[in-house]
């Protein structure tokens, strides 16, 4: 099972939207709703932001949102906030009941 | 509150095995399954593999598949994951992750490092 492809980085300024992609396969994000983004701050364990594809977690800013659209997935933040400055991660469940997650995109706020 | 606690930092040689453990509480243990993912230093995470808490059944990662031996303690609350025939390739932080559906708690991380 091949990662899902997402940016290597994506930056943008303090208030601005920047949005990530997450392609992958008909076998895995173009056939399930389970699409899940996570926040991960260096030595830290990964934070789930979106899961279901649009579902916000209690306690995850309204600033966080995801999309689909066929093999990609897409998180948007809005408001742009420098504690936004991290690495974003997303996760599909796959056609053989196994999990798969994207390549990593560093998000850096100018 | 839901919490996964992992047992500590590892160091061992190559060839040799390493058992992570994986402590749940706050929640009705056998509802969830429990999943392994692991990222090396600088690299993305990579999903190894999980358990049905409830039944026992394992599912890995074709790239584990004959290393990683999934096992659960129901009387302890506590999920292990054993790799074996350890190459330096496996230093990394190895994580547990409770699912239903969704990885909504994570522990906060082994590292394991393989070193002659």
């Amino acid at each position: 099972q091949s990662a899902l492809t997402q940016p290597a980085s994506v930056s943008g300024s303090p208030g601005q939207s920047i949005t990530i992609s997450c392609t992958g396969t008909s076998s895995d994000v173009g056939r399930y709703n389970y699409v899940s983004w996570f926040q991960q701050y260096p030595g830290k364990a990964p934070k789930l932001m979106i899961f279901e594809v649009t579902n916000r977690p209690s306690g995850v800013s309204t600033r966080f949102s995801g999309s689909k659209s066929g093999n990609t997935a897409s998180l948007t933040i809005s408001g742009l906030q420098a504690e936004d400055e991290a690495d974003y991660y997303c996760s599909s469940s796959t056609s053989t009941s196994n999990y798969v997650f994207g390549t990593g995109t560093k998000v850096t706020v100018l | 509150q839901v919490q996964l606690v992992q047992s500590g930092a590892e160091v061992k040689k190559p060839g040799a095995s390493v058992k992570v453990s994986c402590k749940a509480s706050g929640y009705i243990f056998i509802r969830y399954s429990v999943h392994w993912v692991r990222q090396a230093p600088g690299q993305r995470l990579e999903w190894m593999g999980w358990i049905n808490v409830g039944n026992g059944n394992t599912y890995h990662s074709q790239k584990f598949q004959g290393r990683v031996t999934i096992t659960r303690d129901i009387s302890a609350s506590t999920v292990y994951m054993e790799l074996s025939s350890l190459r330096s390739e496996d230093t990394a932080v190895y994580y547990c992750a409770r699912n239903l559906d969704v990885f909504d708690f994570w522990g906060q991380g082994t590292r394991v490092t393989v070193s002659s």
